[in-house]
């Protein structure tokens, strides 16, 4: 068992290119969820999935789009990548099966630098 | 806005002396409540969750919660310097997690 894989594990962009961050899971957990770590700042949610065919806004989504393309993909984009998304990028999921158990697993992360 | 604080650090012990790491919350109506371990580089890594006001106890870890005081804790005893790493409180809002922080603890040999 993999448990969550992101894709890729380093990424270097020029500021107005465009990306995707790829996250998959085997844990056959419904939630998904896409944050963001940067120093000083904790984890901060940028989009989440409550199961699949649905996607939600977190704390800070401006510039970010998702996809949940199947039960198992949580895909990031940034459309136009700007300095201010240089950040730690990490994926968790959550099987979320009712009431108010939310433990959630993490994926190792993708460390992108946006020049 | 729900917010979860924890005390920056770092917090220094000497090996084999209990560490207490402490995180109060804001949300009132919150019902689950976790400590994340996070070595440098690495994704954090679930190490205790907690539903019920009192003491849990897995190994070296004791997680304590208090509802009423809005406030959960997180005790290692026989600190080890392989527990140096920064830990992450995080409490349920809903479908989500909102997490502190982070403190880094850091155990001398």
């Amino acid at each position: 068992n993999a448990g969550v894989t992101q894709t890729p594990k380093f990424q270097v962009l020029k500021t107005g290119q465009s990306m995707t961050l790829q996250c998959a899971q085997d844990m056959n957990h419904n939630s998904m969820y896409w944050y963001r770590q940067d120093p000083g700042m904790g984890l901060r949610l940028i989009y989440y999935s409550a199961s699949e065919g649905t996607t939600d806004k977190g704390e800070v989504p401006n510039g970010y789009n998702v996809s949940r393309l199947n039960k198992r993909e949580f895909s990031l984009r940034l459309e136009s990548a700007a300095p201010s998304q240089t950040s730690v990028y990490f994926c968790a999921t959550s099987s979320l099966a009712g009431g108010p158990a939310n433990e959630q697993f993490f994926g190792p992360g993708t460390r992108l630098t946006v020049l | 806005q729900k917010e979860v604080e924890q005390n920056s650090g770092p917090l220094s012990v000497p090996e084999g002396a209990i560490a207490s790491l402490n995180c109060t919350y804001s949300d009132r109506v919150s019902q689950s409540f976790f400590w994340y371990r996070q070595y440098s580089g690495k994704s954090p890594e679930l190490i205790m969750s907690i539903y019920s006001n009192g003491d849990k106890e897995d190994g070296r870890f004791t997680a304590q919660l208090n509802k009423a005081s809005q406030y959960v804790s997180l005790l290692i005893r026989d600190s080890q310097p392989s527990d140096s790493a920064t830990y992450l409180c995080a409490v349920d809002a809903g479908n989500m997690l909102t997490f502190g922080g982070g403190t880094r603890l850091m155990v001398k040999p």
